[in-house]
C-alpha cells in the first residue's frame, strides 16, 4: 500500500493552466475508475473537487478537470485564480477493497 | 447539516491505546460507510481504515492492521476507532470521513482529534 505519487508543488500564474499528476499502480489508479482530486486550504476540512476520474460534483467550477491514463491520473486547473492556492491530494480504490492517498502536491499561484 | 465530530486524541506513551469516536449528525448514519484517515505533522492524508455501512465489512491500512480496530455503533451514530500498540509514527490528527453513499469518494469530514505518542 505504497502512497500515489504526486509531485510535491506546482505552480502558475493567474490565469494560467496547471496539472497534477498522480501515479500508482495497476492494482490501483489503473485498476479502477476510482480517482478522486481534493482540495484542501490551511485549516479547513479537504473537499471533494473531482470523482471516478473526471467528474465534477455540483458546486465545483468547471475550471477543474480530470483525466487518467493507465497507471496515472491528472488534475487539471485551468484559469488559475488566487483561491485555487492550496494542497490538493489524489485518492484511489485498490484490488485490496482500500483506499490510498497520494503524498499531496501544494499549488502556489504566482 | 452533516457533522462529523472526533473525540478521545491525547498524549499517550509508546506501546499505550487510545479509542477514538466520531460523533455523526444530520443524516443517517447507518446508511453510509465511513472512514478514518489521519495526517501526521507536516504530511499528507493517510487513509487508515473504513468500514460498511451495517459493519460487516472492516478493511485497514498495512500499516495499522493487527494494531487498530474500527467498530461502529449505528443505534448511537458513533463511529470508533481502537488504537492499540501505539508507535511515534502513529502521531497524527485522526479524521473520521463519509463515504459519499454508492460511490468512491469522501464527501463529509470531522475537524480531527490529535493523537500524540511520546515519551
Amino acid at each position: 500500500q505504497s502512497a500515489l505519487t504526486q509531485p510535491a508543488s506546482v505552480s502558475g500564474s493567474p490565469g494560467q493552466s496547471i496539472a497534477i499528476s498522480c501515479t500508482g499502480t495497476s492494482s490501483d489508479v489503473g485498476a479502477y475508475n476510482y480517482v478522486s482530486w481534493y482540495q484542501r486550504h490551511p485549516g479547513k476540512a479537504p473537499k471533494v473537487m473531482i470523482y471516478d476520474v473526471s467528474n465534477r460534483p455540483s458546486g465545483v467550477s468547471d475550471r477543474f478537470s480530470g483525466s487518467k491514463s493507465g497507471n496515472t491520473a491528472s488534475l487539471t486547473i485551468s484559469g488559475l485564480q488566487a483561491d485555487d492556492e492550496a494542497d490538493y491530494y489524489c485518492s484511489s480504490y485498490t484490488t485490496n477493497n482500500t483506499r490510498v492517498f497520494g503524498g499531496g502536491t501544494k499549488v502556489t499561484v504566482l | 447539516q452533516v457533522q462529523l465530530v472526533e473525540s478521545g486524541g491525547g498524549v499517550v506513551q509508546p506501546g499505550g491505546s487510545l479509542r477514538l469516536s466520531c460523533a455523526a449528525s444530520g443524516f443517517t448514519f447507518s446508511s453510509y460507510a465511513v472512514h478514518w484517515v489521519r495526517q501526521a505533522p507536516g504530511k499528507g492524508l493517510e487513509w487508515v481504515a473504513v468500514i460498511s455501512y451495517d459493519a460487516t465489512n472492516k478493511y485497514y491500512a498495512d500499516s495499522v492492521k493487527g494494531r487498530f480496530t474500527i467498530s461502529r455503533d449505528n443505534s448511537k451514530n458513533t463511529l470508533f476507532l481502537q488504537v492499540n500498540s501505539l508507535r511515534g509514527d502513529d502521531t497524527a490528527v485522526y479524521y473520521c470521513a463519509r463515504e459519499s453513499l454508492g460511490m468512491v469518494y469522501f464527501d463529509s469530514w470531522g475537524q480531527g482529534t490529535l493523537v500524540t505518542v511520546t515519551s
